[in-house]
């Protein structure tokens, strides 16, 4: 069975880092064609992909938040960091971890999300 | 980016009624196109990958079309628990971007 759950603060100020753990259960990131990803929700819009991280290491990132985004992994740990730098209240959202295989050519399992506020 | 733009935003439907949700991309996307359910306060879930393929578990009456840059979302037979806000992402190249979602609300 495939978990995975988020990890963070829940408040953040305007020009911080945002450090976020995704901790999974139910497979290994060290298996080939298994991918992990990051992607967020503004209080009600919609879905906004941010990162993915592949089993050999390979990184992709969303072009409009490249500068700003880093995503690791610890395959010993079953865990996939992903930090954000210089946040700012648009950043405010629900941020979810996913399993994205390459197979899958999506996500089919989702974190339950953990929602970030970026205030002052 | 490949931009992806839903419609309608919203649809108002009766338990019963077949409901149809159009997804089209800025460019071709082969069939890599998948479809989630979102409900209030939760993670969206996956219905539809590969465009018309049934992800394990998903009700029958739910099922996907299309291929190039134009995707369809139908439920045949809408039921309570079908209402819900849908998303369309394509995971043909990165960022794997999703469509604006569309609300399917009781009549």
């Amino acid at each position: 069975q495939i978990t995975l759950k988020e990890s963070g603060p829940t408040l953040v100020k305007p020009t911080q880092t945002l450090t976020l753990t995704c901790t999974f259960s139910g497979f290994s990131l060290s298996t080939s064609g298994v991918g992990v990803g990051w992607i967020r929700q503004p209080p009600g819009k919609a879905l906004e992909w941010l990162a993915l991280i592949y089993w050999d290491d390979d990184k992709r990132y969303s072009p409009s938040l490249k500068s700003r985004l880093t995503i690791t992994k610890d395959t010993s740990k079953n865990q996939v960091v992903l930090t954000m730098t210089n946040m700012d209240p648009v950043d405010t959202a629900t941020y979810y971890c996913a399993h994205s295989p390459i197979a899958a050519h999506g996500v089919d399992y989702w974190g339950q999300g953990t929602l970030v506020t970026v205030s002052s | 980016d490949i931009q992806m733009t839903q419609s309608p935003s919203s649809v108002s439907a009766s338990v019963g009624d077949r409901v149809t949700i159009t997804c089209r991309a800025s460019q071709g996307i082969s069939s890599w196109l998948a479809w989630y359910q979102q409900k209030p306060g939760k993670a969206p879930k996956l219905l539809i990958y590969a465009a018309s393929s049934l992800q394990s578990g998903v009700p029958s009456r739910f099922s996907g079309s299309g291929s190039g840059t134009d995707f369809t979302l139908t439920i045949s037979s809408l039921q309570p628990e079908d209402f819900a806000t849908y998303y369309c992402q394509q995971a043909n190249s990165f960022p794997q971007t999703f469509g604006g979602g569309t609300k399917v609300e009781i009549k």
